[in-house]
């Protein structure tokens, strides 16, 4: 079964609008991990938070992580219809950092 | 970041066969990791694969259906056992690189369809 959840399920937005998603997850983690999918092809890996961080940004991407609340955030600024794509959040635990995947956002940017 | 390779990208395949699927990682890795991804869901792990060792299985998989080579450090190979039109579906693997910092990637995925 999946650990997490994410909301929303979809998400479309205008280009240069900025895109919010969220994750909860279920059981204590070691760290979490963002990705991005394209048309049902490999996941491309956008940014990993530890527990024991609270925020980490790369380029237009924000990550928070609130571990007493079990969730975490994926912010995307200034959106482009180049962000199109499924965005999914994975939760690993220490042993071993098998991943558990949330259910996954479809996110429609519109040019 | 590894390159991860994934042959085939896709197949499609008879009901009753069975599929071999290769991984191969540019650099020495100790996990590989294979997940199924059903068509518009999301991923869920199959097995992890350790050099040197049987495979893990995760819950509701069997190595009879799933059987995995790990023969050395760069590659891994997943068998779909006798497949039915319900095992029509993304296989992709993953690594962790650089070891021990947790940062999983992902080779590009098999699509494999069964008629």
């Amino acid at each position: 079964s999946q650990q997490g959840e994410e909301d929303p399920q979809a998400l479309s937005i205008q280009e240069g609008e900025n895109a919010t998603m969220n994750c909860s997850y279920k059981t204590s983690i070691n760290n979490l991990q963002w990705y991005r999918q394209n048309s049902g092809r490999g996941l491309v890996h956008l940014i990993l938070i530890r527990s024991n961080e609270r925020e980490k940004h790369s380029g237009r991407l924000r990550v928070t992580l609130d571990t007493s609340k079990k969730s975490s955030s994926l912010l995307i600024t200034a959106s482009r219809a180049a962000d199109t794509a499924s965005y999914f959040c994975a939760t690993g635990k220490a042993a071993g950092n098998k991943l558990t995947f949330g259910g996954g956002t479809r996110v429609l940017v519109k040019p | 970041s590894a390159v991860i390779s994934q042959k085939p990208s896709r197949d499609i395949c008879q009901r009753g066969t069975s599929l071999t699927i290769q991984c191969q990682v540019d650099s020495q890795v100790t996990m590989m990791f294979w997940y199924r991804q059903q068509p518009g869901q999301s991923l869920t792990l199959i097995a992890t694969a350790n050099q040197g060792s049987e495979a893990t299985y995760e819950s509701g998989f069997v190595i009879d259906k799933f059987p995995i080579s790990r023969p050395n450090l760069t590659f891994s190979t997943l068998t779909v056992s006798n497949m039915s039109p319900e095992d029509s579906s993304i296989y992709l693997c993953s690594v962790d690189y650089p070891q021990s910092t947790d940062t999983q990637y992902f080779g590009p995925g098999t699509r494999l369809t069964v008629l």
